[in-house]
């Protein structure tokens, strides 16, 4: 069993729907970092949190320190946000990274 | 702020060459990181430094080493390339505290032939 799990691990939904990603870690954690890399191949920070929620633009990432478990939201989707979304747990000085979910979103 | 760079961007070597490939990062972060990622796959870390003249071993380390000479600037050597390390390679480079997030370079291409 690896000890970051993504679901789902692909994720086709129609422009305008609302998208949840969701992350499940094993580890003891200092933080989770969530990722989209662009299909030409960019690695982008979207956020970073150890509690609570955090929202930038149409994303929101909301974590659960009990459970283990963090989501990642996208509100009104667009073919833009086609990518993978990928979680990483802060375990020590190192990232244990998600397997990624392939988002399309179609027009 | 250019954050991290990576250079070369692609490469083509031939099996037993060598080569090394630059991670430099403008931000004075203590952290840095190499990681490839194979086609379909995500990314492995292959060393990490947690300051200058630092460096550790991570998931896939071997056939590979780096250098931290300088804070801004973490190398990754490959003494006599194989095939098997045919893959996209990613520097990163983060703060100190543990709540920082990692920025990534833009990657190197990279084909052992």
């Amino acid at each position: 069993k690896n000890e970051v799990e993504q679901s789902p691990q692909n994720l086709t939904a129609q422009e305008g729907e609302f998208i949840t990603i969701n992350c499940s870690y094993s580890v003891g954690i200092s933080a989770l970092h969530w990722l989209q890399q662009h299909p030409g191949g960019g690695i982008v920070s979207l956020f970073m949190l150890s509690s609570g929620k955090k929202k930038h633009g149409r994303l929101i990432a909301t974590i659960n320190i009990q459970e283990k478990h963090s989501s990642l939201h996208i509100t009104a989707s667009h073919p833009r946000d086609s990518a993978v979304y990928i979680c990483a747990a802060y375990s020590n000085y190192q990232l244990i990274w998600g397997a990624g979910t392939k988002l399309i979103i179609k027009p | 702020n250019a954050g991290v760079t990576q250079t070369p961007k692609f490469r083509v070597l031939k099996t037993g060459q060598s080569m090394t490939l630059l991670c430099a990062q403008d931000m004075n972060h203590e952290y840095m990181y190499w990681y490839r990622q194979d086609p379909g796959m995500g990314l492995r870390l292959i060393h990490y430094s947690v300051g200058e003249g630092t460096t550790a071993k991570g998931e896939v380390p071997d056939g590979y080493n780096v250098s931290r000479l300088k804070k801004q600037n973490f190398l990754l050597g490959l003494e006599s390339a194989a095939p098997s390390q045919t893959s996209v390679y990613f520097c990163a480079s983060r703060g100190g505290s543990s709540y920082n997030e990692q920025f990534f370079g833009p990657g190197t291409r990279l084909t052992v032939l």
